[in-house]
């Protein structure tokens, strides 16, 4: 079946720090890979998304992920973070032949330090 | 312009009633969503629609009822509200079965 797991439940970093969220999912064929984020009280927004070609894909906001199939992770990174990066991360996975289901993991909250 | 509208934002009410949760998408996408969020922030797929067919069913209890009149809009209707249903649900829309956008959601509350 398919999963994902986000092992940090709450990540906190220094503004201006870089950041790496974590994310590993479980299916058996090649998957759609997604990073939303979601401020509180808010809906989800689409960061970026992972479908083929190119491992490396760049979101909005100056988020980028990386997809490893031989680790089965789609990592999420930013270089310098912003306190309104604040938010909590969700990571999902999706298949095209499953209806547009999408898995989400755990959600990872992020906190930023000034 | 709004892409993905659900009413109302918050809808608090008393076990054993019945609501409806409206959603509205003018993104031109041919499927919707719903979605719940539990208390721990944990989201799981309800119903999916594509075309005003229903695809996705994930063993829901049948007090929840989703109907969908028209391609750009997807409601969801609750019968016999339980404290349990307390929740934030979220409707999302795609074109086909790619990138979902999602509403703001709406917090409900029973009591």
């Amino acid at each position: 079946a398919q999963s994902v797991t986000q092992p940090d439940i709450h990540i906190t970093v220094s503004e201006g720090a870089s950041l790496e969220l974590r994310c590993n999912y479980s299916y058996g064929a090649t998957p759609y890979l997604f990073w939303y984020v979601q401020s509180p009280g808010q809906g989800l927004q689409l960061l970026l998304k992972y479908f083929s070609g190119d491992t490396l894909v760049q979101g909005i906001k100056g988020f980028e992920a990386e997809f490893k199939r031989s680790q089965s992770s789609f990592n999420l990174r930013k270089p310098s973070v912003h306190w309104s990066d604040a938010a909590e991360y969700f990571c999902a996975v999706g298949a095209n032949n499953q209806g547009g289901k999408l898995i989400f993991g755990q959600g990872t909250e992020l906190s930023v330090k000034p | 312009d709004t892409a993905v509208s659900q009413t109302p934002k918050y809808l608090v009410t008393q076990m054993g009633n019945d609501k409806s949760i409206k959603c509205e998408q003018n993104l031109g996408h041919d499927t919707m969503y719903w979605y719940k969020q539990d208390s721990k922030k944990f989201l799981k797929i309800m119903f999916s629609y594509n075309n005003k067919e229903l695809i996705i069913n994930e063993t829901v209890p049948n007090r929840f009822s989703p109907k969908s009149p028209d391609k750009a809009h997807l409601n969801l209707h609750i019968n016999s509200l339980e404290l349990g249903d307390s929740a934030v649900y979220f409707c999302a829309s795609s074109f086909s079965t790619y990138e979902q956008y999602f509403g703001p959601g709406t917090r409900l509350t029973v009591t």
